[in-house]
């Protein structure tokens, strides 16, 4: 069964820092992976996919790097702001069955 | 312009009572899902379908029960609410043969009191 681990649960930083959100999963039979952002009160907003055949995807400030060998990715986030602010949520799916979700990382970036 | 949008957005209900929550997409996905968050904010699957029928359906209790009358719906009805039952449910598709990128509603709050 597929877990989803990531760490750290919670991060704070000041505004303008780098920062490396981290996703672990157990079962490296995956089509994709993605990355999502959840603000308070709010839905999620897709921000990254990664097909199992890819190694990272950019989006703007956001990085996302995938190593289905050693069930892991990062999303990597440029000079933050604190727009940032929200929990990032990882999930990885297998075709078209559902997205098995990681609890989510809170981020408050700090001006 | 909504992608996927769900109604309400907020049901607060009483114990014992049955409600319903309706989900549309409007970008032509073939496969809709329910997810239940938690008060822990954990996302979990509840249900799958893929062009109108069940093909996932994960330990729900049985006074749960999707309907999809097309392909762009999926509706959630649940029979008997109990305080356990209060979460934000959020409703997803995605394109079977496209990238497979999973789109949310905004969700629904439910709180049962």
């Amino acid at each position: 069964k597929q877990e989803v681990t990531q760490i750290p649960a919670a991060l704070s930083v000041p505004e303008g820092e780098n920062l490396v959100l981290n996703c672990s999963f157990t079962d490296s039979a995956i089509y994709n992976l993605q990355w999502f952002r959840q603000d308070p009160g709010k839905g999620l907003t897709s921000l990254l996919l990664i097909q199992s055949s890819q190694r990272e995807q950019t989006s703007g400030r956001l990085n996302a790097s995938l190593d289905k060998s050693s069930g892991r990715s990062t999303l990597y986030i440029a000079a933050s702001q604190p727009g940032d602010s929200a929990t990032y949520l990882c999930a990885v799916g297998s075709g078209n069955t559902p997205l098995v979700f990681g609890k989510g990382t809170r981020l408050s970036v700090i001006a | 312009d909504t992608a996927v949008s769900q109604t309400p957005k907020y049901l607060v209900t009483q114990m014992g009572n049955d409600k319903s929550i309706k989900c549309e997409q409007n970008l032509g996905h073939d496969t809709m899902y329910w997810y239940k968050q938690d008060s822990k904010k954990f996302l979990k699957i509840m249900f799958s379908y893929n062009n109108k029928e069940l093909i996932i359906n994960e330990t729900v209790p049985n006074r749960f029960s999707p309907k999809s009358p097309d392909k762009a719906h999926l509706n959630l009805h649940i029979n008997s609410l109990e305080l356990g039952d209060s979460a934000v449910y959020f409703c997803a598709s995605t394109l079977t043969s496209g990238s497979l990128v999973q789109y949310f509603g905004p969700g629904t709050r439910l709180t049962v009191t």
